[in-house]
């Protein structure tokens, strides 16, 4: 998705904060949305955000979007072993179309 | 079923070949899509449906790509002719109709391997 850009990868050691960031450039999407695929695994989505909200908060994971900037970040806490994998940033197009970014490795270090 | 389903998991072709992709939405979800995921990419939409017609095909990438849903619930995208560039996994999503969020529930797609 050339209309989504992360960054390729983070490594952080077990129990630190992860945050991975997005860029995106469709101003008109209504909502913002974090999956995470492990290997061999399908995608799941971790949470969503609408473009009217500035933070949401679930548990461990923490939504910041910045629509100015069309910056969205999703923080980690405690990052745990189990949250090593991929993680896409999407933005909803035209209603019903989901457009990816490349995603970002997140490796954690016991 | 509980989740969206996807057959075969691996299908391996030789190039010029025709295949058949088959999803299984999760039960009750009017819409259904599909996607393309490469080699270190992120998915790349194909096809949308809303109950047994196309809304949406903006993402094949040309005809030899195709796609049904006859009844609504199971949906084959067939490719004709098969390219070693279309070698990928092929996701399926599927979602309530105006459920909040939108949100899209993926299945564990399949992977295409054309030699």
């Amino acid at each position: 998705g050339e209309d989504v850009e992360q960054s390729l990868f983070l490594s952080v050691r077990e129990g630190d904060s992860s945050v991975i960031n997005c860029t995106y450039t469709d101003s008109s999407s209504t909502y913002l949305y974090w999956y995470k695929q492990e290997p061999g695994a399908g995608l799941q989505l971790l949470t969503y955000i609408f473009s009217n909200m500035d933070m949401k908060q679930d548990q461990r994971l923490t939504v910041l979007l910045n629509k100015k900037d069309k910056h969205l970040s999703l923080r980690i806490a405690d990052t745990q072993t189990g949250d090593s994998a991929i993680y896409f940033c999407a933005e909803i197009k035209d209603g019903n179309k989901l457009v990816f970014g490349a995603g970002t490795i997140l490796r954690v270090k016991s | 079923g509980a989740g969206v389903s996807q057959t075969p998991s691996n299908k391996v072709t030789e190039k010029g070949k025709y295949v058949e992709l088959r999803c299984d939405p999760i039960s009750g979800h009017t819409a259904l899509y599909w996607y393309r995921q490469s080699l270190g990419q992120g998915p790349e939409f194909l096809i949308y449906f809303q109950g047994t017609g196309a809304a949406d095909d903006s993402g094949l990438p040309n005809d030899r790509f195709f796609a049904v849903r006859p009844e609504g619930s199971v949906s084959t995208l067939k490719i004709q002719r098969t390219e070693r560039g279309d070698s990928a996994v092929y996701l399926c999503a599927s979602s309530m109709y105006k459920n909040p969020g939108n949100e899209q529930f993926f299945g564990p797609g399949t992977r295409l391997t054309v030699l």
